[in-house]
């Protein structure tokens, strides 16, 4: 089964700095990876996703990932965060052809006006 | 727009009750899922199912069952609540199509079982 890692749970950072959150997956297949998003009393929402072609995925917002087979990691980027970009984040992938997603712990991210 | 409602928002059990958690989606989806939150572990799948009267484990079934006879809706059912099970749940809906089909997820439940 595959698994999930992400790193630095709590993330506080000033409005204007960059970003970035790692995401890490263990499955040897190929898969499908996404990034979710949780803003302070909403439901979870899809911020961008992964399944072929280019390794660089522009999502909502300004939000960009890099998946990296090599180093099987997805690593979500913002170049310069607003206040309005404090949420929980979640990494999650799949194995192709598997409707089954797996979810990392999360990052809770505050940007500081 | 696809839209997933969990029918309560917020619930207050005590502890032995058997508690019902409901879930409907608007938009002909074959797959859904019943996730629980809690803080610095993410989420956990409990069960899904893939089409109607289909169900397989998740992650963390045991306390757990679940019931799907018609397509649009997925019950959660906690036999015997207990206090470990205190939780937000979620449910969400994705399409069978592709496996890269995002998962669409209702506001979710904040049970608290006392």
């Amino acid at each position: 089964a595959q698994s999930v890692s992400q790193h630095n749970h709590h993330v506080i950072l000033s409005e204007a700095a960059s970003l970035e959150l790692g995401c890490n997956y263990s499955y040897g297949g190929t898969v499908n990876l996404f990034w979710y998003v949780q803003y302070p009393g909403q439901h979870l929402q899809l911020l961008l996703k992964y399944f072929s072609g280019d390794p660089l995925v522009k999502g909502i917002k300004g939000f960009e990932a890099e998946f990296i087979k090599s180093k099987f990691s997805f690593n979500l980027r913002k170049p310069s965060v607003q206040w309005s970009d404090t949420a929980e984040y979640f990494c999650a992938v799949n194995a192709y052809g598997n409707n089954r997603l797996a979810f990392g712990k999360g990052n809770q991210v505050v940007v500081i006006p | 727009d696809v839209k997933v409602t969990q029918s309560s928002r917020y619930l207050v059990k005590r502890t032995g009750e058997k508690v019902f958690l409901e879930c409907v989606q608007d938009m002909d989806h074959e797959n859904m899922f019943w996730y629980r939150q809690d803080p610095g572990l993410g989420l956990r799948l409990i069960y899904f199912s893939y089409d109607v009267k289909m169900k397989e484990k998740g992650d963390i079934p045991e306390g757990y069952s679940v019931s799907r006879e018609k397509k649009e809706r997925f019950s959660l059912i906690l036999e015997s609540a207990s206090t470990n099970q205190t939780s937000m749940y979620l449910c969400a809906s994705s399409s069978r199509d592709r496996s890269y089909s995002p998962l669409h997820f209702g506001n979710g439940t904040r049970l608290t079982v006392t």
